[in-house]
């Protein structure tokens, strides 16, 4: 299974509501990153988790949660969002998210996030 | 930050052509370089990885080539067919951190 798989595909949100984000892969790969993809721009890194454990958080406001509840699994929980946060959020996943050699990134098809 | 550059943004082709895009960026310092296909409400597909200066990679009809010393790597597509059509973004992976360029969007006329 070479897939990773993300839901909801979609989701409208109210600025005072709280969602969750998920993200699942089988693949015994140990990292899983979060990335932001506003409009024709490129897709901007948020976190990375390596061995179930937080290693980069690109200054992300703290309305964005992540969790790592295993090695499988990635959620983003999200709470008092903005609607400048609407945008598709794409997770991947690596081997290992190590540094000092490169970490071929798969990816899921996004949830396209809508903030009212 | 790295600013990763692709060229050009959008691109239309006939079926058969020939066709090839950019992706420069400003600095040998990163651990590789990675080229992906994007289908509209598909996942990102990893294409290449190259991480050596002159790296050629190929696969079926399309290929792609690293020169880090002038910062730019090359993506070919020969005899582009309708289901070549996507978006295809290049990356550069950093020390923890990923850099990507905003994409070309190739579409490919029958």
């Amino acid at each position: 299974d070479t897939e990773v798989t993300q839901t909801p595909k979609h989701l409208v949100m109210g600025m005072t509501n709280k969602k969750s984000l998920k993200c699942e892969q089988h693949m015994g790969h140990r990292a899983m990153y979060w990335y932001k993809q506003k409009a024709k721009k490129p897709p901007e890194l948020m976190f990375v988790y390596s061995y179930e454990k937080l290693s980069i958080n690109e200054s992300v406001p703290s309305r964005f949660s992540p969790e790592c509840p295993n090695s499988s699994l990635l959620n983003l929980h999200l709470h008092a969002l903005q609607p400048e946060d609407s945008a598709l959020y794409l997770c991947a996943s690596s081997q290992t998210g190590l540094a000092g050699s490169y970490n071929e990134q798969f990816f899921g098809p996004g949830t396209r996030l809508t903030v009212l | 930050i790295l600013n990763v550059e692709q060229s050009p943004q959008s691109l239309h082709v006939q079926e058969g052509d020939s066709t090839n895009f950019t992706c420069s960026f400003p600095s040998s310092n990163f651990y590789a370089l990675h080229w992906y296909r994007w289908e509209t409400a598909k996942s990102p597909e990893a294409l290449f990885v190259m991480t050596l200066n002159g790296d050629e990679k190929k696969k079926g009809r399309i290929s792609a080539t690293l020169n880090t010393k002038e910062g730019y790597s090359y993506l070919y597509i020969k005899g582009s067919q309708p289901e070549d059509s996507a978006t295809y973004l290049c990356a550069l992976e950093g020390t923890n951190q990923f850099y990507f360029g905003t994409g070309t969007s190739l579409t490919v006329i029958p």
